[in-house]
Formats: structure tokens, C-alpha cells, sequence
């Protein structure tokens, strides 16, 4: 079965640095969203992306956030200058034809743990 | 606004059924939907509803009733395996905002 994949599974970093998540949405999905979720609390909605563009994007996603499409196949999440709270698993997920709209469910890659010290 | 809730924790019996309640406040309902989540894992898709009713999927059953904004999970004959958080998560336009989730412990 197609899946969604994430690298890395597991990223370090220092407090003001960049980093880059990457994600590979299924083939044929054409909706992609990160969301995030900060150890032992819920799952929280980042941005969604859709048609080479932010369709909708959450109070977290601030200024320090970018998306991007950068080919056919990857979809990655930039993180300007990162931040202590900014430590959580995030997952990248995609749906397909018609997305959510036509109930298609969400497939979630199995994270980046990210850890800023 | 969004306000989903959902019981913290449950814990049941092997073999047992059990019933995971979710309530929702929204601005927009387009549906709900039901993951599951091993420790450390993603969320894994269980079940949908749009209409009013009940939805069975194998061991898992979903309900919705919209005019009283509120759906279950079911869970029959139960598994060590099921041990999980599950995860009640309402579709606005076009995400999912989802509730903190119920964790589920099945013993023996």
C-alpha cells in the first residue's frame, strides 16, 4: 500500500538554527498539510497545500514557517530560526481527489521528531 | 471556534467491547472522523461519518448525530493490540482539527 514518507525521523538542532522537514505524499494525492503535535498533547493543524499554494495555514504557522513544493514529488516544511517550543513530532500527511472534500481521509507520514536544544 | 472533547484515558478488558465518547462545538462541521495512534506512532485512519447513524467497519463501529454534536467509537472483542489513543477529529473545509484524544489500555 502507498504510504506517505518523512525524513529525517529524527532531527536535532540548536536554538536559532534552520531546518528543513521533508515529506513524499502519495503519488496521486494532490492535498498535502503538516500538522504537529507536541509530546503528550494533541495533534495540531500547521498549514494545507494545495495546487502549488497555502490554501489555509494556523495561528502557529507565524512568519518562521514556510512550505514548499519544490518538484513533483516533495513537499518540505521550513522552520526560519527555531525555538525550544518548537521541539514536537511533525507529520506530514496527503489525500487525494477532491481531498477532504469528498471525505477522503488524511494519510500521515510517521513523523520528524524534532528536538531544539 | 473548535471545542472537541474527549475522556483522557479508559482502560478495558480483552474480549470486551467499549464505547469512546467524543462531543464537538464548531463553527463548521463537514464530518467526523476516527484515528488511531500507537505510542510515538502516526494516526492511523479508522472510520468516517457525514450523515447521522452508525457506521460499521468490522470490529469498529462510528456514530454521529449531528443536532446533538456528538459521535462514539466502538470497539468490539477487544486486543491487546487496540491498547492506543484514539482520536475524534471534526473536517472544517478542508482539514481536520482534531480533539487530545482518549488513551485506550486493554489488560488481560
Amino acid at each position: 500500500e502507498p504510504e506517505v514518507t518523512q525524513t529525517p525521523s529524527h532531527q536535532v538542532t540548536q536554538m536559532g538554527q534552520e531546518v528543513i522537514l521533508r515529506c513524499v505524499p502519495i503519488s496521486n494525492h494532490l492535498y498535502f498539510y503538516w500538522y504537529r503535535q507536541i509530546l503528550g498533547q494533541k495533534v495540531e493543524f500547521l498549514v494545507s497545500f494545495y495546487n502549488n499554494e497555502i490554501s489555509e495555514k494556523s495561528e502557529i504557522f507565524d512568519d518562521q514557517f514556510s512550505v514548499e513544493r519544490p518538484d513533483g514529488s516533495n513537499f518540505t516544511l521550513k522552520i526560519r530560526s527555531t525555538k525550544l517550543e518548537d521541539s514536537a513530532m511533525y507529520f506530514c500527511a496527503s489525500t487525494g481527489t477532491g481531498g477532504l472534500l469528498n471525505n477522503s481521509p488524511l494519510h500521515f507520514g510517521n513523523g520528524t521528531r524534532l528536538t531544539v536544544t | 471556534g473548535q471545542n472537541i472533547d474527549q475522556p483522557t484515558e479508559m482502560t478495558a478488558t480483552e474480549g470486551a467491547i467499549v464505547q469512546i465518547n467524543c462531543t464537538y462545538q464548531t463553527s463548521g462541521f463537514n464530518g467526523l472522523f476516527w484515528y488511531q495512534q500507537h505510542a510515538g506512532e502516526a494516526p492511523t485512519f479508522l472510520s468516517y461519518n457525514v450523515l447521522d447513524g452508525l457506521e460499521e467497519k468490522g470490529r469498529f463501529s462510528s456514530f454521529l448525530s449531528r443536532s446533538k454534536g456528538y459521535s462514539y467509537l466502538l470497539l468490539k472483542e477487544l486486543q491487546m493490540k487496540d491498547s492506543a489513543s484514539y482520536l475524534c477529529a471534526v473536517k472544517g473545509y478542508n482539514k481536520l482539527i482534531f480533539g487530545a484524544g482518549t488513551r485506550l489500555a486493554v489488560h488481560p
